[in-house]
Protein backbone atom coordinates (compact mmCIF):
# COMPACT_ATOMS: atom_id res chain seq x y z
CA UNK A 1 0.00 0.00 0.00
CA UNK A 2 1.47 3.54 0.12
CA UNK A 3 3.17 4.51 2.54
CA UNK A 4 4.48 8.30 3.88
CA UNK A 5 7.89 8.13 5.76
CA UNK A 6 9.38 11.19 7.79
CA UNK A 7 12.46 11.36 9.87
CA UNK A 8 11.46 10.68 13.49
CA UNK A 9 13.47 13.53 15.33
CA UNK A 10 14.22 17.33 14.90
CA UNK A 11 16.10 19.63 17.32
CA UNK A 12 17.34 22.99 16.74
CA UNK A 13 17.82 26.62 18.85
CA UNK A 14 15.57 29.19 19.22
CA UNK A 15 15.86 31.52 16.45
CA UNK A 16 17.02 29.00 14.12
CA UNK A 17 15.15 27.88 10.69
CA UNK A 18 13.81 24.10 10.88
CA UNK A 19 13.22 21.58 8.13
CA UNK A 20 10.82 18.63 8.02
CA UNK A 21 11.05 16.79 5.68
CA UNK A 22 8.89 13.58 4.39
CA UNK A 23 8.53 11.48 1.31
CA UNK A 24 6.03 9.46 0.00
CA UNK A 25 4.94 6.89 -2.29
CA UNK A 26 1.81 7.78 -3.69
CA UNK A 27 2.32 9.02 -7.57
CA UNK A 28 -1.41 10.02 -7.98
CA UNK A 29 -1.40 12.27 -4.44
CA UNK A 30 -3.75 15.15 -4.98
CA UNK A 31 -3.40 16.87 -1.36
CA UNK A 32 -0.47 17.18 0.33
CA UNK A 33 -0.74 18.36 4.26
CA UNK A 34 1.17 19.03 7.74
CA UNK A 35 -0.66 18.81 10.68
CA UNK A 36 0.59 19.82 14.18
CA UNK A 37 0.11 17.86 17.51
CA UNK A 38 1.08 19.52 20.77
CA UNK A 39 0.86 17.37 24.12
CA UNK A 40 -2.34 16.26 24.46
CA UNK A 41 -4.07 17.83 21.72
CA UNK A 42 -5.53 17.04 18.66
CA UNK A 43 -4.28 17.56 15.01
CA UNK A 44 -3.96 20.92 13.67
CA UNK A 45 -4.05 21.65 10.08
CA UNK A 46 -0.76 24.18 9.31
CA UNK A 47 -1.03 23.73 5.83
CA UNK A 48 -1.58 22.02 2.97
CA UNK A 49 -0.78 22.34 -1.03
CA UNK A 50 -2.08 20.74 -3.78
CA UNK A 51 -0.17 18.81 -6.53
CA UNK A 52 0.19 21.12 -9.09
CA UNK A 53 2.29 23.81 -6.98
CA UNK A 54 5.51 23.44 -5.97
CA UNK A 55 5.69 25.85 -3.28
CA UNK A 56 3.25 27.77 -0.84
CA UNK A 57 4.31 30.28 1.89
CA UNK A 58 2.25 31.21 4.90
CA UNK A 59 3.77 33.43 7.25
CA UNK A 60 6.70 31.33 9.06
CA UNK A 61 5.81 28.28 7.65
CA UNK A 62 7.46 27.06 3.59
CA UNK A 63 6.07 23.51 2.16
CA UNK A 64 8.31 22.90 -0.72
CA UNK A 65 7.16 19.57 -3.18
CA UNK A 66 9.23 18.22 -5.61
CA UNK A 67 6.57 15.67 -7.07
CA UNK A 68 9.43 14.05 -9.70
CA UNK A 69 11.12 12.58 -6.35
CA UNK A 70 8.19 12.52 -3.73
CA UNK A 71 9.44 14.62 -1.63
CA UNK A 72 7.89 17.42 0.71
CA UNK A 73 9.23 19.45 3.63
CA UNK A 74 8.30 21.97 5.94
CA UNK A 75 10.78 24.85 6.80
CA UNK A 76 9.54 27.11 10.01
CA UNK A 77 11.42 30.19 10.18
CA UNK A 78 12.89 31.88 12.87
CA UNK A 79 11.57 28.51 15.22
CA UNK A 80 10.05 29.57 18.72
CA UNK A 81 9.91 27.23 21.82
CA UNK A 82 5.82 27.65 21.11
CA UNK A 83 6.90 25.41 17.71
CA UNK A 84 7.82 22.26 19.79
CA UNK A 85 5.18 19.51 18.67
CA UNK A 86 5.16 16.81 16.27
CA UNK A 87 4.64 17.57 12.94
CA UNK A 88 2.44 15.14 10.41
CA UNK A 89 2.63 14.40 6.12
CA UNK A 90 -0.28 13.21 5.16
CA UNK A 91 -1.17 12.63 1.73
CA UNK A 92 -4.30 12.29 -0.13
CA UNK A 93 -4.85 9.87 -3.36
CA UNK A 94 -7.04 11.00 -6.43
CA UNK A 95 -10.51 10.25 -5.91
CA UNK A 96 -9.77 9.44 -2.39
CA UNK A 97 -12.73 10.47 -0.16
CA UNK A 98 -11.09 11.70 2.88
CA UNK A 99 -8.56 9.04 3.33
CA UNK A 100 -5.18 10.41 4.16
CA UNK A 101 -1.73 8.77 4.49
CA UNK A 102 0.05 9.84 7.49
CA UNK A 103 3.51 9.64 8.53
CA UNK A 104 4.75 8.65 11.86
CA UNK A 105 5.61 12.45 12.77
CA UNK A 106 8.45 14.33 13.60
CA UNK A 107 9.24 15.36 17.29
CA UNK A 108 10.78 18.88 16.83
CA UNK A 109 12.21 19.88 20.08
CA UNK A 110 13.13 23.94 19.94
CA UNK A 111 15.72 24.76 22.57
CA UNK A 112 16.33 28.04 24.21
CA UNK B 1 -12.84 29.76 15.23
CA UNK B 2 -15.23 27.09 15.01
CA UNK B 3 -13.76 23.70 15.61
CA UNK B 4 -14.16 19.77 16.00
CA UNK B 5 -15.67 18.40 19.31
CA UNK B 6 -15.18 15.36 20.86
CA UNK B 7 -16.33 13.23 23.76
CA UNK B 8 -15.46 11.75 26.13
CA UNK B 9 -11.71 12.33 25.73
CA UNK B 10 -10.75 9.13 27.85
CA UNK B 11 -12.92 6.45 28.24
CA UNK B 12 -11.96 3.37 30.05
CA UNK B 13 -14.20 -0.14 29.51
CA UNK B 14 -13.61 -4.03 29.56
CA UNK B 15 -13.33 -6.01 26.67
CA UNK B 16 -15.97 -7.11 25.05
CA UNK B 17 -18.27 -4.27 26.09
CA UNK B 18 -19.74 -1.86 23.60
CA UNK B 19 -18.36 1.90 23.20
CA UNK B 20 -19.89 5.08 21.40
CA UNK B 21 -17.36 7.52 20.90
CA UNK B 22 -19.01 11.32 19.52
CA UNK B 23 -18.37 13.99 17.92
CA UNK B 24 -20.12 18.00 17.03
CA UNK B 25 -18.42 18.79 13.60
CA UNK B 26 -18.02 21.36 12.45
CA UNK B 27 -21.56 23.34 11.02
CA UNK B 28 -21.25 23.99 7.92
CA UNK B 29 -19.38 20.89 7.33
CA UNK B 30 -20.95 18.04 4.84
CA UNK B 31 -18.43 15.39 4.82
CA UNK B 32 -16.68 13.63 8.46
CA UNK B 33 -14.29 11.13 9.02
CA UNK B 34 -12.78 9.08 12.13
CA UNK B 35 -9.40 8.07 12.37
CA UNK B 36 -7.23 6.06 14.84
CA UNK B 37 -3.74 6.35 16.33
CA UNK B 38 -2.81 3.35 18.09
CA UNK B 39 0.10 4.38 20.47
CA UNK B 40 3.26 4.82 18.89
CA UNK B 41 1.88 4.09 15.58
CA UNK B 42 0.58 6.05 12.48
CA UNK B 43 -2.99 7.91 12.47
CA UNK B 44 -4.65 5.83 10.53
CA UNK B 45 -7.81 5.93 8.04
CA UNK B 46 -11.18 4.18 9.19
CA UNK B 47 -14.38 5.67 7.26
CA UNK B 48 -15.76 8.65 5.89
CA UNK B 49 -19.13 9.48 6.20
CA UNK B 50 -21.37 11.93 3.34
CA UNK B 51 -24.81 12.30 2.90
CA UNK B 52 -26.14 10.17 5.59
CA UNK B 53 -24.23 7.33 4.29
CA UNK B 54 -20.51 5.80 3.98
CA UNK B 55 -18.45 6.55 1.38
CA UNK B 56 -15.50 5.23 1.77
CA UNK B 57 -13.38 2.65 4.81
CA UNK B 58 -10.23 1.23 5.52
CA UNK B 59 -9.68 -2.60 6.12
CA UNK B 60 -9.76 -1.44 9.89
CA UNK B 61 -13.72 -0.68 9.94
CA UNK B 62 -14.71 -4.07 10.08
CA UNK B 63 -18.06 -5.34 11.05
CA UNK B 64 -17.51 -4.60 15.19
CA UNK B 65 -17.37 -0.64 14.02
CA UNK B 66 -20.76 1.69 12.88
CA UNK B 67 -21.52 5.36 12.18
CA UNK B 68 -24.18 7.37 12.39
CA UNK B 69 -25.05 10.73 12.14
CA UNK B 70 -28.15 10.47 14.26
CA UNK B 71 -29.85 14.29 14.89
CA UNK B 72 -27.97 16.21 12.24
CA UNK B 73 -25.49 17.35 14.41
CA UNK B 74 -23.61 14.82 16.21
CA UNK B 75 -21.18 12.22 14.47
CA UNK B 76 -20.93 8.86 16.51
CA UNK B 77 -18.57 5.95 16.09
CA UNK B 78 -20.06 2.98 17.54
CA UNK B 79 -17.36 -0.21 18.47
CA UNK B 80 -19.54 -3.06 19.10
CA UNK B 81 -17.57 -5.78 21.18
CA UNK B 82 -14.58 -3.95 21.86
CA UNK B 83 -11.18 -6.01 21.93
CA UNK B 84 -7.72 -4.95 23.31
CA UNK B 85 -6.33 -3.95 20.23
CA UNK B 86 -9.12 -1.36 20.16
CA UNK B 87 -7.21 0.88 22.40
CA UNK B 88 -6.20 4.18 20.94
CA UNK B 89 -7.01 8.04 20.23
CA UNK B 90 -10.03 8.00 18.02
CA UNK B 91 -9.72 11.24 15.78
CA UNK B 92 -12.91 12.60 14.61
CA UNK B 93 -12.56 15.19 11.50
CA UNK B 94 -14.72 16.94 8.97
CA UNK B 95 -14.76 19.21 6.03
CA UNK B 96 -16.84 20.97 3.48
CA UNK B 97 -15.59 19.78 0.51
CA UNK B 98 -13.94 16.68 -0.37
CA UNK B 99 -10.82 18.37 -1.45
CA UNK B 100 -9.15 20.75 1.04
CA UNK B 101 -8.87 21.07 4.55
CA UNK B 102 -9.73 18.23 6.90
CA UNK B 103 -10.12 19.85 10.70
CA UNK B 104 -9.62 17.33 13.27
CA UNK B 105 -10.88 17.23 16.95
CA UNK B 106 -8.94 16.60 19.82
CA UNK B 107 -9.39 13.03 19.90
CA UNK B 108 -10.89 10.69 22.37
CA UNK B 109 -8.59 7.80 23.97
CA UNK B 110 -10.14 4.64 24.61
CA UNK B 111 -8.44 2.30 26.77
CA UNK B 112 -9.93 -1.29 26.69
CA UNK B 113 -8.98 -3.84 29.84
Amino acid sequence: GEDVEQSLFLSVREGDSSVINCTYTDSSSTYLYWYKQEPGAGLQLLTYIFSNMDMKQDQRLTVLLNKKDKHLSLRIADTQTGDSAIYFCAERSRGSQGNLIFGKGTKLSVKP
Amino acid sequence: EPEVTQTPSHQVTQMGQEVILRCVPISNHLYFYWYRQILGQKVEFLVSFYNNEISEKSEIFDDQFSVERPDGSNFTLKIRSTKLEDSAMYFCASSDKTTGELFFGEGSRLTVL
